[in-house]
This record gives structure tokens, sequence and C-alpha cells, in this order.
């Protein structure tokens, strides 16, 4: 079936270096992309999110970055601070699949200071 | 607003007793939803409403039922706790008005069945 994946578990970034975490979908029919960080006993909180019919959306200190030829999908956090260590989560919407998300794996983000 | 909220925070169940996971929403959403995340996982959709009145079922239906009498609550109900059913629960809601909304999460309900 389809599924969205995250590259990897975790990753460890130094506090304000920029991170990168990185998620592949495998539905080509996908044309809704979020981005959710969840904090440790907490529901997952909306980050940014991204259309199909865009490459590129800025939010603050988070850019997401969609790659339709790979399918590929990015999340990048500026000067990253130590409130940012969270697991993050790529979700996605097909085209034809209503309002229901399919969630990845996850990415723990830990902040080193 | 208080956003979505949802009762009990925390329950241990015996295997075979039943529970009700108690969810509102105070933002006049007509979508809702329920998922369960276990551990080192993403979440996982149980079942959906569109609306007062109409439910459907997600990925992992088996075990659970729900009801949408009001467009604020949405209770998910277990009628036959089993161990696999260890997870925490979380309820979603979310507004399309003009094609897709982000979906706003409640807190939790982490459930343990022994």
């Amino acid at each position: 079936g389809e599924s969205v994946g995250l590259h990897l578990p975790t990753l460890s970034v130094q506090e304000g270096d920029n991170s990168i975490i990185n998620c592949a979908y495998s539905n080509s029919a996908s044309d809704y992309f979020i981005w959710y960080k969840q904090e440790s006993g907490k529901g997952p909180q909306f980050i940014i999110d991204i259309r199909s019919n865009m490459d590129k959306r800025q939010g603050q200190r988070v850019t997401v970055l969609l790659n339709k030829t790979v399918k590929h999908l990015s999340l990048q956090i500026a000067a990253t601070q130590p409130g940012d260590s969270a697991v993050y989560f790529c979700a996605e919407i097909p085209s034809r699949g209503g309002n229901k998300l399919t969630f990845g794996t996850g990415t723990q983000l830990k902040v080193e200071l | 607003n208080a956003g979505v909220t949802q009762t009990p925070k925390f329950r241990i169940l015996k295997i075979g007793q039943s529970m009700t996971l108690q969810c509102t929403q105070d933002m006049n959403h007509n979508y809702m939803y329920w998922y369960r995340q276990d551990p080192g996982m993403g979440l996982k959709l149980i079942y959906y409403s569109v609306g007062a009145g109409i439910t459907d079922k997600g990925e992992v239906p088996n075990g659970y039922n729900v009801s949408r009498s009001t467009t604020e609550d949405f209770p998910l109900r277990l009628e036959l706790a089993a161990p696999s059913q260890t997870s925490v629960y979380f309820c979603a809601s979310s507004s399309r008005t003009s094609g897709k909304e982000t979906q706003y999460f409640g807190p939790g309900t982490r459930l343990l069945v022994l």
C-alpha cells in the first residue's frame, strides 16, 4: 500500500545550527503535505504545510521543500533551539483521500547545548 | 477556545473491560478523527466523521466503535479491551471549508490494558 516514511529515526544537532528532516512518500497522487511536531506527552502540533503545486514554503524559522520528481519532502529549521527538541512527522493526503492523513514513523530531533 | 479536549488522560483496564474515551472540540469543526499511536510509531487512523450522524472506518477500526450525535463530541468506545489496544489515543478535528485543512489534535489518552 501507499506509505510515507522518514529516512532517519534520530537527528542530533547543536544549538544554533540548522536542522534538516527528510521524508519520502510513495503515493504520487498525494497533493497536500503537512509537518507536525510532537513533544513528549503531547499531541501533534501543526508546523507548516505545502500543496503539490508548490516547491517551497516558508514559515517562521521553518521551510518546507517539496521535490515531486523524487517524491521527497524536507523540513528545515533555522537556528535550532532546545525547544525544537521533539519528534517530527510528515503526513500526506492523497488527492482522492478526502481529509485522511497518512503519517510517517517520525524523526526524533535532539538539540545539544 | 479550548480546542480539542480529551478525557481521561490515563486509564488502566483489565482484559475484557469496556470504556469510552471522550473527545470534545469547541471550534465548530465538521471533521473529527480518532488515531492511535504505538510506541515509536506514527499515528494510525481508527475512525473518522465528516459531520454529525456520519462516521466511517479508518485504517485500524477493529475492536472500536464511535458515534457522532453532535458536532462537538466524538466518543470512542472499546467494548472488550485487549492488550493489543494498549496505546496512546489522539482525537483531532478539522474544518474543510475549501480544499484540505489542518487537523488539530488533543493532548491524548494513554491506555494500558493488562
